[in-house]
């Protein structure tokens, strides 16, 4: 299986200010043919289950803010959220489908 | 609307087994696969498998190989997740999550959750 490993953990962040979340996978999940990341990330509130945010790495899903970006290729991506609001406040996965499905532990975004 | 509609939460003795639905509204059913993804408390999800409601197709993960068991029923555009010889650390919410394919599989559509509970 490949192995998704987030960074940090934990996150605190002022309003208004630049949150950044790492993922790194175990192996590439760039496939050469497509030239696609099968990398996508989810945002989780208590309560409810994920949601889709980015797709293909860098793709933002229908409806998200244009706040929230995503970038990386091969092995290493990340999660920006340019300016924090209070509602962002969550843990935020990644997920890769490149093989079997797997997601990363979360990192859990709060406010300072 | 799309919607994915899970039944209600249940308890179970370990090594018993347990059923959990999805019912499918809104979009063409067989047009996509529906995935099970499982959370166990304060952990990350963890994916399970897929079926294929067009043709009754899966792919479990192999972790669940063996214990696992999808099915649909396209007469109620309804997908069924069967787990056996449950332990306690199956304890977890389970949800149906819809995805474009099976080499396509972001989850644009979730159910609410079912709370599966093992305990003696």
């Amino acid at each position: 299986d490949i192995v998704m490993t987030q960074s940090p953990d934990s996150l605190a962040v002022s309003l208004g200010e630049r949150a950044t979340i790492n993922c790194k996978s175990s192996q590439s999940i760039l496939y050469s043919s497509s030239n696609r990341n099968y990398l996508a990330w989810y945002q989780q509130k208590p309560g409810q289950p994920p949601k889709l945010l980015i797709y293909w790495a860098s793709t933002r899903q229908s409806g998200v803010p244009d706040r929230f970006s995503g970038s990386g290729s091969g092995t290493d991506f990340t999660l920006t959220i340019s300016s924090l609001q209070a509602e962002d406040v969550a843990t935020y996965y990644c997920q890769q489908y490149y093989g079997d499905i797997t997601f990363g532990q979360g990192t859990r975004l709060e406010t300072k | 609307q799309v919607e994915l509609v899970q039944s209600g939460a249940e308890v179970k003795k370990p090594g018993a087994s347990v059923r959990v639905s999805c019912k499918a509204s809104g979009y063409m059913f067989t047009g996509f696969y529906l995935h099970w993804v499982r959370q166990a408390p304060g952990q990350g999800p963890e994916w399970m498998g897929w079926i294929n409601p067009n043709r009754g197709g899966t792919h479990y993960d192999q972790k669940f190989q063996g214990r696992v068991t999808m099915t649909r029923d396209t007469s109620m555009n309804t997908v069924y997740m069967e787990l056996s010889r449950l332990k306690s650390d199956d304890t977890a919410i389970y949800y149906c999550a819809r995805a474009p394919s099976s080499g396509y599989s972001v989850f644009d559509y979730w159910g609410q959750g079912s709370l599966v509970t093992v305990s003696s």
